[in-house]
């Protein structure tokens, strides 16, 4: 059974700070890999997509990378800002299953002025 | 900017009542899906739904739950007969291809079950 944990649980940074999410799974054989990004009480919203066969993405001042091999995949964020505070969240889909997201726990994210 | 849609935002509900959470997916998508949250804890897999019917679902989507797709803007998940672990928030998404395409969710419906 594929396992999704992220570390930190919870981050303060001051504004400014570039600052890394992590991400790991336990089951190398992944489809696809999305981080989303989710503010309190609200939905999810979608920040980047990475294939299998890719190593990162990037959107703005974010880039995601991943490493099959090892199980992991980091979200970084470049020069933070208080609108960035939020919980970041990264799911996973194995491959053959579908488009069935298996999400992380979460990393709370919290930018100070 | 397309977008799924949920109704309604918040629902409380008595213990052993019937729910009918709405949703309404991007119109070009082709693979829906109902997620839930319960409060503090991961967001779960409950069914994923394709050409009419069910392609997969989870354990916790057991007889209690059903979804349809009545029309052909429209996506329900009912509860048949609601217990106080079913509160939590549940997120309707809609993809347009099978793999390796960005979901897209809704605003989450907050069902409260008391």
């Amino acid at each position: 059974k594929q396992e999704v944990t992220q570390i930190p649980a919870a981050l303060s940074v001051p504004e400014g700070e570039n600052l890394v999410l992590n991400c790991s799974f336990t089951d190398s054989a992944i489809y696809n890999l999305q981080w989303f990004r989710q503010d309190p009480g609200k939905g999810l919203t979608s920040l980047l997509l990475i294939q299998s066969s890719q190593r990162e993405q990037t959107s703005g001042r974010l880039n995601a990378s991943l490493d099959k091999s090892s199980g992991r995949s980091t979200l970084y964020i470049a020069a933070s800002q208080p609108g960035d505070s939020a919980t970041y969240l990264c799911a996973v889909v194995l491959t053959g299953g579908g488009n069935k997201l298996t999400f992380g726990t979460g990393t709370q994210l919290k930018v100070e002025l | 900017e397309p977008e799924v849609t949920q109704t309604p935002s918040h629902q409380v509900t008595q213990m052993g009542q019937e729910v009918i959470l709405r949703c309404v997916p991007i119109s070009n998508h082709l693979y829906f899906y109902w997620y839930r949250q319960i409060l503090g804890q991961k967001v779960e897999f409950l069914v994923s739904f394709y050409n009419n019917e069910i392609s997969e679902k989870s354990e916790i989507f057991d007889d209690q739950f059903s979804v349809e797709r009545p029309d052909g803007s429209n996506f329900t998940l009912k509860i048949r007969s609601t217990k106080l672990e079913d509160s939590a928030m549940y997120f309707c998404a809609s993809a347009p291809l099978r793999g390796g395409n960005t979901i897209y969710f809704g605003e989450g419906s907050w069902l409260t079950v008391v």
